[in-house]
């Protein structure tokens, strides 16, 4: 069974710039979470998506946005970047939204702004 | 508050040695706790996952404890090896709730020669 995989695994843009990170889930899995981890600040958590509707979002400005297809896959997008939003973005899924559920996460987006 | 505190924050140890990380939270109401491993660069992996009634749990050389009246979880390494250098996570879950998992921030352990 294949994990969750994330493209593109590495990104450099420029600040201004825009970003779409996709993410697509384990088969079978509806639920789909984003989360930013820079050094020394841990996992934030930008937003879950289940069944094509957006469940809960963190506390990230209205730059971050996402979206989930019918196939539960998910893209994040990141507009006018910028130096701070550097960090490795990581995608995880899970069968459903129950916290019995295990969260598996993908290999991760590392986002360098330049 | 749902809240989820590692200590410490980083260690450095020898190679074969044994440690223990700390893992308190304030979750409520509490469904299981995770303990996740994540090399530099990768995204996070399980290593244990544990219910209100489970004590302890092992996964190779990794034991997880969790005391659900004190809501404290540890994780033992036991005869540690380079390749346990990354970073442990827990991550508490609650069993209602829109936002139902709480993270920590991790212990950076770096095993040396």
């Amino acid at each position: 069974k294949a994990g969750v995989t994330q493209t593109p695994r590495y990104l450099i843009k420029t600040r201004g710039q825009q970003v779409t990170l996709s993410c697509s889930p384990i088969s079978g899995h509806r639920s789909v979470s984003w989360y930013q981890q820079t050094p020394g600040q841990g996992l934030q958590f930008l937003f879950e998506y289940f069944s094509e509707t957006q469940r809960n979002k963190g506390n990230f400005p209205g730059r971050f946005s996402g979206r989930q297809f019918s196939n539960s896959r998910s893209e994040m997008n990141v507009s006018t970047l910028e130096l701070g939003d550097s960090a490795l973005y990581l995608c995880a899924s899970r069968r459903d939204r129950d916290g019995s559920y295990e969260q598996y996460f993908g290999p991760g987006t590392r986002l360098t702004v330049t | 508050k749902n809240q989820v505190e590692q200590s410490p924050q980083s260690l450095i140890i020898l190679e074969g040695k044994n440690c223990t990380l700390q893992c308190n939270y304030t979750v409520s109401p509490f469904s299981n706790l995770r303990w996740y491993k994540q090399d530099t660069g990768r995204g996070p992996v399980s290593l244990t996952i544990m219910t209100f009634s489970e004590n302890t749990k092992s996964n190779g050389r990794y034991t997880a404890t969790l005391d659900a009246d004190t809501k404290q979880s540890s994780l033992h390494i036991t005869a540690s090896q380079l390749s346990d250098s990354a970073s442990y996570i827990c991550v508490v879950s609650a069993i209602t709730g829109a936002n139902n998992l709480f993270f920590g921030t991790g212990t950076r352990l770096t095993v040396i020669p």
